[in-house]
């Protein structure tokens, strides 16, 4: 059964520093990798989808790599700002019949001006 | 364009009292439909998914149920509700036999008192 782990589980940082989100996951054979992103309240949001057979994606200030091998994707914000303040989600889609995502349990990020 | 739309967003009901959640995606068809809940500090538990009309898979027994009665519409429900059965409850959906990203609504938040 597939696992997602998410570290750290909480980050709070001053605007305008660089940061890295980790998730890892036990079982390589995926269909992609998603990165969300959760306001209080609120639904997901999605940010970046990663295929199977893809290393990196990028959009804006975020930048968002996996190593399928190893089970470990990273999501890379530049430059954050108050406005990145939520909650970070992991979901991977696992072979095996369904594209049904797994989650982690998230990264709460707080970017204080 | 594609959209999701979940209600209600907040609901407090008494215990032994019926739930009935609903979700409705528009601008596809056929899609993979999802309900999930999301408890205070853990992670998203999938409860249900539906790949077709009338076809129901439940990842966890409990006190709920799901049925979708229609392609684009996606009900989940309990007789009688349990105090455990509070959290942020969210639909999603994605697209059939597509290694695609997966598209939440805004959630409802079920508090039973």
């Amino acid at each position: 059964k597939q696992e997602v782990t998410q570290i750290p589980a909480a980050l709070s940082v001053p605007e305008g520093e660089n940061l890295v989100l980790n998730c890892s996951f036990t079982d390589s054979a995926i269909y992609n990798l998603q990165w969300f992103r959760q306001d209080p309240g609120k639904g997901l949001t999605s940010l970046l989808l990663i295929q199977s057979s893809q290393r990196e994606q990028t959009s804006g200030r975020l930048n968002a790599s996996l190593d399928k091998s190893s089970g470990r994707s990273t999501l890379y914000i530049a430059a954050s700002q108050p406005g990145d303040s939520a909650t970070y989600l992991c979901a991977v889609s696992t072979a095996g019949g369904s594209y049904i995502p797994t989650f982690g349990r998230g990264t709460s990020l707080i970017v204080h001006p | 364009s594609q959209t999701i739309h979940q209600w209600p967003a907040t609901l407090v009901q008494p215990v032994g009292s019926p739930l009935s959640l609903e979700c409705t995606v528009e601008g596809t068809s056929n899609p993979n439909l999802y309900w999930y809940r999301q408890a205070a500090g853990r992670g998203l538990q999938l409860l249900f998914y539906s790949v077709g009309i009338g076809q129901i898979s439940s990842e966890v027994p409990q006190n709920l149920s799901a049925s979708r009665p229609q392609d684009r519409q996606f009900i989940l429900s309990s007789k009688k509700l349990l105090l455990s059965d509070s959290g942020f409850y969210l639909c999603a959906w994605d697209r059939q036999y597509m290694n695609t990203e997966a598209f939440f609504g805004q959630g409802t938040r079920l508090t039973v008192v």
